[in-house]
């Protein structure tokens, strides 16, 4: 499985977009890349999945450059409830087991 | 939406007790997955399940086992409790047509040892 590499944390304000960026060198050809929202004492929720360029949903935008092995969760205008740690995970969605790296601890002050 | 439930929220334990920790996917997804995460850690994978067979092994210790039944639910079993596998418990939950949108996570149960 291919390792992922983010920062270990971030500030921001309200209403400002916040842009995380997640490392994965080795990525592999049939692997998806999936970003995961935790807050303290509840399950990691799914935010979004990409396999390359660009994709956005209601939440957020995940920009996939050409070579995959990197790729940038995007936050619009971010409130104090974006505060939480976020995962960027690599892997064959297919497979049956999805390995958590170190995620980054996003805090948004007003 | 039905979503992956956990039971219980809450457990406490002494040393060297035994303790069963369960998870309801949700409706049709046929695959279980168990994740352990301490305090200000990150989830480490333990076990996966497909179509009631095992599928995957983490960072399990030989004091855990796990199955899931036919009814697609699973049960982790966890003996000669230490004080340190306080910690929270999280199952997750695919299926098919689940491809796209990762893995469902359960609300979790807080497993406390004394």
């Amino acid at each position: 499985l291919a390792k992922t590499t983010q920062p270990i944390s971030m500030d921001s304000y309200e209403g400002q977009e916040v842009n995380i960026t997640c490392s994965h060198n080795n990525i592999a050809t049939n692997d998806y890349i999936t970003w995961y929202q935790q807050f303290p004492s509840q399950g990691p929720r799914f935010i979004i999945q990409g396999y390359k360029t660009k994709v956005t949903n209601e939440v957020a935008s995940l920009f996939i450059p050409a070579d995959r092995k990197s790729s940038t969760l995007s936050l619009p205008r971010v409130s104090l409830s974006d505060t939480a740690v976020y995962y960027c995970l690599v892997g064959y969605t297919g497979g049956f087991k999805t390995i958590f790296g170190a995620g980054t601890r996003l805090f948004v002050k007003a | 939406a039905a979503g992956v439930i956990q039971s219980p929220r809450h457990l406490i334990k002494e040393k060297r007790e035994t303790a069963t920790l369960k998870c309801y996917p949700i409706p049709r997804h046929d695959t279980v997955y168990w994740y352990q995460q301490g305090p200000g850690q990150d989830p480490q994978f333990l076990i996966s399940f497909y179509e009631k067979m095992q599928s995957d092994k983490g960072s399990i210790p030989d004091r855990f086992s796990a199955q899931q039944f036919s009814d697609y639910h699973s049960e982790l079993n966890m003996s000669s409790l230490e004080l340190g596998d306080s910690a929270l418990y999280f199952c997750a939950s695919s299926g098919p047509g689940t491809d796209k949108s990762g893995y469902t996570f359960g609300s979790g149960t807080r497993l406390t040892v004394v």
